[in-house]
């Protein structure tokens, strides 16, 4: 199957500080990507849905100017966690597909933790 | 709305036990995928089965097998002989064909496999 990657895989800061987690679809394009977050012993919440080229589409709920979500190319999204606090701290995790009717691959998940 | 219950949020079971995970989702479209994912305590989601809404035949691979009901809106995965690898969250999930790719995630049922 096709490759995802994140990077960093885990990240610790301090409170107030800003944090950018990189998504890549290694051996495909990606015009839609997907971004989670997971809660200690909970399930995936979809946070937002961003398209190549365009502005992301959040779900309802999570604030916009906080988590910023660029989607500048094909192979490549970021999620910037901005003025991080502790109740921020969470998995993140990414999924990138070649288009709404195809198979969603996940990256392996950032673990953020903030101080 | 598009929902998806697991109700069951543990289950322990003794390695060569088979064991059945139930999934039930609701949806009002006609046109949907239905998705089983297992996630190890690494955090890495493990795609298992896509399955789509016109499909109902059952799957199996190898030890694992999934029992498709449009009747009654389920989706249940069994694990035949058990195994202690087999532990970790299993995380069913429903798309909706024309949401874009979005994933709605059920809560997840945790398998602790003991020797």
């Amino acid at each position: 199957g096709a490759v995802v990657s994140q990077h960093p895989s885990w990240v610790i800061c301090k409170s107030g500080t800003s944090v950018k987690i990189e998504c890549r679809s290694l051996d495909f394009q990606a015009t839609t990507m997907f971004w989670y977050r997971q809660f200690p012993k909970q399930s995936l919440m979809l946070m937002a849905t961003s398209n190549e080229g365009s502005k992301a589409t959040y779900e309802q709920g999570v604030e916009k100017d906080k988590f910023l979500i660029n989607h500048a190319s094909l192979t490549l999204s970021t999620l910037t966690v901005t003025s991080a606090h502790p109740e921020d701290s969470s998995f993140y995790i990414c999924s990138a597909s070649a288009g709404v009717l195809y198979e969603q691959y996940f990256g392996p998940g950032t673990r953020l933790t903030v101080t | 709305a598009q929902k998806v219950t697991q109700a069951q949020t543990e289950i322990s079971v003794v390695e060569k036990e088979d064991v059945t995970l139930d999934c039930v989702y609701e949806t009002r479209d006609t046109t949907y995928y239905l998705f089983w994912y297992k996630q190890p305590p690494s955090g890495e989601l493990v795609f298992l089965i896509r399955r789509n809404s016109f499909d109902e035949q059952n799957e199996i691979s190898g030890r694992y097998s999934w029992n498709f009901q449009k009747s009654t809106s389920s989706f249940n995965f069994t694990i035949t002989a058990s195994q202690v690898v087999d532990s970790a969250v299993y995380f069913c999930a429903l798309s909706e064909a024309f949401q874009g790719g979005k994933l709605i995630f059920g809560q997840g049922t945790e398998l602790s496999v003991k020797p």
